[in-house]
């Protein structure tokens, strides 16, 4: 089973500042790397897959990167509605696997 | 516009069964890889089960042999049949898809307890 470990736990930070979260395997994914933002009460939203490609819809400062075992969400100026938990989430191998969370909360 | 809506949870007692629906509109299960999540109070996110457009599927080995992902084409509806649940399965589950969980429900909460 391929485990997926997010840094840090929690990221504490005011809005509009840059928010950097990190995805590593371990053991290499290629790009078979999804991200996706849960708030509260709701169901996970898609926000980029394949590493680098944001979904539908999905703001433009909303970034990924990265391939094998490291990958990086960013998001360029945070806005209030960007507080929440954020998952990666691997397609590579059998079982699927998800990273452990994010949280992005606001300081 | 896609919206997928999972039915079919409830109070269940240890060693009882389910059967979950997800119902899409705007997408057809027969078309698309289909996924099962599920999401344990207060959890991460963990993978249950996949079926592809072909009808292979794939299971996590903490549900294999007791749960069942299916589809009735004619319906446009996917189904979890969970069987000989366990207090571990209480969860939200969620059903998904798209080739990378594009699309998903709101959920549906299946608490086992006696």
């Amino acid at each position: 089973e391929i485990v997926l470990t997010q840094s840090p736990a929690t990221l504490s930070l005011s809005p509009g500042e840059r928010a950097t979260l990190s995805c590593r395997a371990s053991r290499s994914v290629s790009t078979y790397l999804a991200w996706y933002q849960q708030k509260p009460g709701q169901a996970p939203r898609l926000l980029i897959y394949d590493a680098s490609n944001r979904a539908t819809a999905i703001p433009a400062r909303f970034s990924g990167s990265g391939s094998g075992t490291d990958f990086t969400l960013t998001i360029s100026s945070l806005e209030p509605e960007d507080f929440a938990v954020y998952y990666c989430h691997q397609r590579a191998n059998w079982p699927r696997t998800f990273g452990q969370g994010t949280k992005v909360e606001i300081k | 516009e896609v919206q997928l809506v999972e039915s079919g949870g409830g109070l269940i007692q240890p060693g009882g069964s389910l059967r979950l629906s997800c119902a899409p509109s705007g997408f057809t299960v027969s078309g698309n890889f289909m996924n099962w999540f599920r999401q344990a109070p207060g959890k991460g996110l963990e993978w249950v089960s996949v079926i592809y457009n072909d009808g292979s599927t794939h299971y996590a080995d903490s549900v294999r042999g007791r749960f069942t992902v299916s589809r009735d084409n004619s319906k446009n509806t996917l189904y979890l049949h969970v069987n000989n649940l366990r207090a571990e399965d209480t969860a939200v589950y969620y059903c998904a898809g798209g080739p990378n969980s594009d699309y998903w429900g709101q959920g549906t909460l299946v608490t086992v307890s006696s």
